[in-house]
């Protein structure tokens, strides 16, 4: 079984600050790191994803976030955050090869409210 | 193009009563899944579908739900004898259906059982 843990519910920072949202995982199995963005009042959208290789990942919006399987993080950073940034984050991981060898749900953490202050 | 779409929006209901819940894919897409999300909490998975056929339904909580995808195209997701604590907003996502695949999401249903 898989588990995704987001320590944090709320990070309050200021703009032009710089952000790290923590996510630990938890499996008995290789996995596929996600992180899901949603902001107020849209849907759930992919901010970035980790298959394999580089263990550093990028987003087109400013956003990065590492594989560190030793310490099975994934944790999400960005070096200047704008008002903009204010949403619902969410890690979730998803097994490498899934119990029916299809594609299966993700297992996602509660997620981490980040609050722009100006 | 289109997105994931979901119908209604909301929906209240009361203690006891059937209700059904809607989701069209993006076009194409032959994977969809199907997922809760209650207040204060991240989604939790219910049901993936490929085409037409339920590949993983182990999230469904019990008996009372069931999700159908007829055509491989459009799902419904209908839950009987509705309980309060089935209040949530429940959330489908389409996706080719790969292990790499970006998961689509709609903007959800809103349940609420009273």
């Amino acid at each position: 079984a898989q588990s995704v843990t987001q320590l944090d519910s709320q990070v309050p920072v200021f703009e032009e600050a710089p952000v790290e949202l923590r996510c630990n995982y938890s499996s008995s199995v290789s996995v596929y790191l996600f992180w899901y963005v949603q902001y107020p009042n849209q849907g759930l959208q992919l901010l970035l994803k980790y298959l394999s290789g580089s263990t550093l990942v990028e987003s087109i919006n400013g956003f990065e976030a590492e594989f560190n399987k030793s310490q099975t993080s994934f944790h999400l950073r960005k070096p200047s955050v704008h008002i903009s940034d204010t949403a619902e984050y969410f890690c979730a991981v998803s097994d490498l090869i899934a119990p029916g060898g299809g594609a299966d749900g993700l297992t996602f953490g509660k997620g981490t409210h980040l609050i722009i202050q100006p | 193009g289109a997105g994931v779409s979901q119908t209604p929006s909301n929906k209240v209901t009361e203690k006891g009563k059937y209700v059904e819940l809607r989701c069209d894919p993006i076009s194409g897409h032959t994977a969809l899944y199907w997922y809760r999300q209650s207040l204060g909490q991240g989604p939790e998975f219910l049901i993936y579908f490929q085409g037409t056929g339920a590949a993983d339904d182990s999230g469904l909580p019990n008996d009372r739900f069931f999700a159908v995808r007829p055509e491989g195209s459009v799902s419904t997701l209908k839950i009987q004898r509705t309980e309060r604590g089935d209040s949530a907003v429940y959330l489908c996502a389409s996706g080719i259906g790969t292990h790499t695949d970006t998961q689509y999401f709609g903007p959800g249903t809103r349940l609420t059982v009273l």
